[in-house]
């Protein structure tokens, strides 16, 4: 167990429909990445939050935004969902190992599929 | 930007062998590596991680690599399997963007599949 929680674990929606995802990170842990895994593009970069502001993106939709609350949990929010969005979807949080280099922890991830 | 390439989608092995799950990145001057292991059905756990110093980095589960600069390498071995072992092992190397973050850069990852 590495600390992070992600809900709901699966998800089932339809195309058109809006889905949010929520991570809670390790205790202590400031930062909160998002990645997806799909079978054609494997895993990939969505975006990062550091301390409930927005750090870094990467591969993501502009119909995908994020956002990291007080409490530092984040949420991954989906709409206007397409058969494509259906993927795993994790969540990391980090700690700084040594300098300023970090060691993600990743959850369980969710699984969503859109009908 | 960094890259990550696993040589092998799939290794069979039977149980009790040896394994060694190929893993070059695109150089850099600084390089941080990681291996990750994705049981069935689960999320990603940290097998090991390789940030300076020695170049043989231990991890869980028995697994060790070996960092290798002059040919961009970090392949991760293992003197003998276990039925257990099964799953996609996947190795990453750490990027750095502004504000003095990281992103982790992943390969296609390697399905180990081991036989009794």
């Amino acid at each position: 167990d590495s600390g992070v929680t992600q809900t709901p674990k699966h998800l089932i929606t339809a195309t058109g429909q809006r889905v949010t995802l929520r991570c809670s990170p390790r205790s202590g842990d400031l930062s909160v990445y998002w990645y997806q895994q799909s079978l054609d593009q494997g895993l990939q970069f969505l975006i990062q939050y550091y301390n409930g502001e927005e750090r870094a993106k990467g591969n993501i939709l502009e119909r995908f935004s994020a956002q990291q609350f007080p409490d530092l949990h984040s949420e991954l929010n989906l709409s206007s969902l397409e058969l494509g969005d259906s993927a795993l979807y994790f969540c990391a949080s980090s700690v700084r190992d040594q300098g300023l280099q970090e060691t993600q922890y990743f959850g369980p991830g969710t699984r969503l599929l859109v009908l | 930007a960094q890259s990550v390439t696993q040589l092998d989608s799939q290794v069979p092995v039977f149980e009790e062998a040896p394994v060694e799950l190929r893993c070059n990145y695109s150089s850099s001057v600084s390089v941080y590596l990681f291996w990750y292991v994705q049981y069935p059905n689960q999320g990603l756990q940290l097998l090991l991680k390789y940030l300076s110093g020695s170049t043989l980095v231990k991890g869980i589960n028995g697994f060790e690599a070996e960092f290798n600069k002059s040919q961009t390498s970090f392949h991760l071995r293992k003197p003998s399997v276990h039925i257990s072992d099964t799953a996609e092992y996947f190795c990453a190397v750490s990027e750095r963007f502004s504000g003095g973050y990281n992103k982790l850069i992943f390969g296609a990852g390697t399905r180990l599949a081991v036989h009794p």
